[in-house]
């Protein structure tokens, strides 16, 4: 089965941009995770959806959202970019089983806000 | 909600020697213990894990140890390599709720 994949891969936006990534989960997952990364905080929670409706959220501002569409490929879309939306932004699908996601990650896509 | 914390944020060995990350965990509802590998430029891969009904795993020269009533778990790398070299994650998850710890920068000496 082919992996995650996320494109694009790199962006370069203006502060006060908006942008939009996309995440193709594996075949056959149907939950899809959005997490940012930065070097000094980690793997950050954004939110996971499932059969198209969020499920979980983290604790981002509202400018961050997403959505889910009927083949499972998610979309997260961040408004009025700040300089610190800077970051790795990676997505994880997973296959509910026995209780548990067992998650996979995307290659991400690392945006720069200038 | 859950919180991870991890120790150390860096580690570094002499190739062969062991290496020991740490993690704690806060939420007794937690059944599921993954560990990532992400070298650089690269994404986190999934290198173990471990579910709540099981104490110990071992794959090779990795394993994974979990202590439910005290809230924390453990990696355990043996006979270490430069290729094990890499930044590893921590995570805990209650169903499709998962928090990681904010990762450990192992690096291996030749």
């Amino acid at each position: 089965k082919a992996g995650v994949t996320q494109t694009p891969r790199y962006l370069i936006k203006t502060r006060g941009q908006q942008v939009t990534l996309s995440c193709s989960p594996i075949s056959g997952h149907r939950s899809v995770s959005w997490y940012q990364q930065t070097p000094g905080q980690g793997l950050q929670f954004l939110f996971e959806y499932f059969s198209e409706t969020q499920r979980n959220k983290g604790n981002f501002p509202g400018r961050f959202s997403g959505r889910q569409f009927s083949n499972s490929r998610s979309e997260m879309n961040v408004s009025t970019l700040e300089l610190g939306d800077s970051a790795l932004y990676l997505c994880a699908s997973s296959l509910e089983q026995g209780g548990v996601h067992e998650q996979y990650f995307g290659p991400g896509t690392r945006l720069t806000v200038t | 909600g859950e919180n991870v914390e991890q120790h150390p944020s860096t580690l570094s060995v002499q190739e062969g020697d062991s290496a020991v990350i740490k993690c704690t965990y806060s939420d007794s509802a937690s059944n599921y213990f993954p560990w990532y590998k992400q070298e650089l430029g690269k994404r986190p891969q999934l290198i173990i894990d471990i579910r709540s009904n099981v104490g110990e795993k071992k794959d090779q020269r990795i394993a994974v140890t979990l202590n439910k009533t005290a809230k924390h778990f453990s990696l355990h790398i043996t006979e270490t390599q430069p290729e094990d070299s890499a930044v590893y994650f921590c995570a805990a998850s209650k169903w499709n709720d998962m928090r990681f710890g904010a990762g450990t920068r192992l690096t291996v000496k030749p």
